[in-house]
């Protein structure tokens, strides 16, 4: 199957530092990408979607000058958290899907924590 | 027996017994409804789909259930083994919106 890499898989870092998420496909060609957000026994959120060479489209409540969406090729694309605080800590999943299809496939999650 | 937690509800359920997780969706228009597995500190794992033009749907120890009348879907994991112990979330999606939106989870717990 289709296979979705994330990197960090954990990352810790200070208040008011920003951090970089990579999210690659690794064995097709990824259209859209997507981002999501997971607090501690709660479900997923998505917070954007994003298709390659285009801006991306943020839902209702998530700051898109604070989460900056990057998908500039078909393997990757890039959330980048600005000026973390503490609440920013979470699971971030990213995934992706390729042309033509409606399955998306999920990558192992990015461990967030702000100190 | 099931029981709800701080956020996610727990099924307990014996191992080699049948589970069946239960989820409530709220659009009539989604076109297509998911489960996934999730285990502790992994991303979301495909388990099956089902087309909104379907009933019931079967793979691989698994059977999923959708009643549009009730928009209500159902995951039935058929001997479940220690392996099952999992996160599952039902999803839907419309095609229109491009985009799939997860129900709130269930936890379910394997009993020895």
């Amino acid at each position: 199957g289709a296979v979705v890499s994330q990197h960090p898989s954990r990352v810790i870092c200070k208040s008011g530092t920003s951090v970089k998420i990579e999210c690659r496909s690794l064995d097709f060609q990824a259209t859209t990408m997507f981002w999501y957000r997971q607090f501690p026994k709660q479900s997923l959120m998505l917070m954007a979607t994003s298709n390659e060479g285009s801006k991306a489209t943020y839902e209702q409540g998530v700051e898109k000058d604070k989460f900056l969406i990057n998908h500039a090729s078909l393997t990757l694309s890039t959330l980048t958290v600005t000026s973390a605080h503490p609440e920013d800590s979470s699971f971030y999943i990213c995934s992706a899907r390729g042309a033509g299809s409606y399955e998306q496939y999920f990558g192992p999650g990015t461990r967030l924590t702000v100190t | 027996g099931e029981s709800v937690g701080l956020h996610l509800p727990t099924l307990s359920v014996q191992e080699g017994d049948n589970s069946i997780i239960n989820c409530a969706y709220s659009n009539s228009a989604s076109d297509y409804f998911i489960w996934y597995k999730q285990e502790s500190g992994k991303g979301p794992q495909f388990i099956i789909d089902i087309r909104s033009n379907m009933d019931k749907r079967q793979g691989q120890r698994v059977t999923v259930l959708l009643n549009k009348t009730v928009k209500h879907l159902s995951l039935q994991i058929a001997a479940t083994q220690p392996g099952d112990s999992a996160v599952y979330f039902c999803a839907e999606n419309m095609v229109r919106d491009d985009k799939i939106i997860f129900g709130k989870g269930t936890r379910l717990h394997i009993l020895p």
